[in-house]
């Protein structure tokens, strides 16, 4: 299974653009890297996942190295609500394509 | 949107007691699942169902089964509740989809259940 290796915390300011790192490296070419959040004491949100085009909803933006080795995920204007732990997965194949959730990355976006 | 709704926020039971954890879905998906979450093990995964009266086990089966009769709903149950059971318990659930299980999983807000 593909690991991912994310930062353990990051900050950024209210408003501004929040770009959290993902690595996956031994990734294949034809899994896919989702990203989800979860608020405290709440169930994770699905937020975006990609193969190896850019992606963009309404929550951010997904962008995939040409080597797929990497990815970020951009929201593009952070709010104080944004405060969560990001999770960057690389989906599995068997038992239904489980999610396994590392350790993510702590964002805490400040006044 | 998605909606997955699970019974309960906080329960507390005894050891010894059967306790029923329910989830249920509104997007008419045919995957669902149950995981449990703790401090510093992540996610793991108990049991899924890929649809109607089906199920298959995950990682950490033992002590627990579920119950899948009408596809909106997926129930977990503790046969015989023990305190390595307090947990973080999470449902989720998934449309099939065309693609190799590409689609996302949408969770619910969990159950955080205490067993005393």
């Amino acid at each position: 299974d593909a690991k991912t290796t994310q930062p353990t915390s990051m900050d950024c300011a209210e408003g501004r653009a929040a770009n959290l790192p993902c690595n996956h490296s031994t990734i294949s070419g034809n899994e896919y890297v989702y990203w989800y959040r979860q608020i405290h004491s709440q169930g994770p949100q699905y937020i975006i996942h990609g193969l190896k085009n850019n992606e963009t909803n309404e929550m951010a933006s997904l962008i995939i190295t040409e080597d797929r080795k990497s990815s970020t995920l951009i929201l593009p204007h952070a709010t104080l609500r944004d405060t969560a732990v990001y999770y960057c997965i690389v989906r599995v194949y068997n038992q239904g394509g489980k999610l396994i959730f590392g350790q993510g990355t702590e964002l805490s976006v400040k006044p | 949107d998605v909606k997955v709704t699970q019974s309960s926020r906080y329960l507390v039971k005894r050891t010894g007691e059967k306790v029923f954890l329910e989830c249920v879905q509104d997007m008419d998906h045919e995957n669902m699942f149950w995981y449990r979450q703790d401090p510093g093990l992540g996610l793991r995964l108990i049991y899924f169902s890929y649809d109607v009266k089906m199920k298959e086990k995950g990682d950490i089966p033992e002590g627990y089964s579920v119950s899948r009769e009408k596809k909106e709903r997926f129930s977990l149950i503790l046969e015989s509740a023990s305190t390595n059971q307090t947990s973080m318990y999470l449902c989720a659930s998934r449309e099939a989809g065309v693609g190799q299980y590409t689609q996302p999983q949408h969770f619910g807000d969990g159950t955080r259940l205490s067993i005393l």
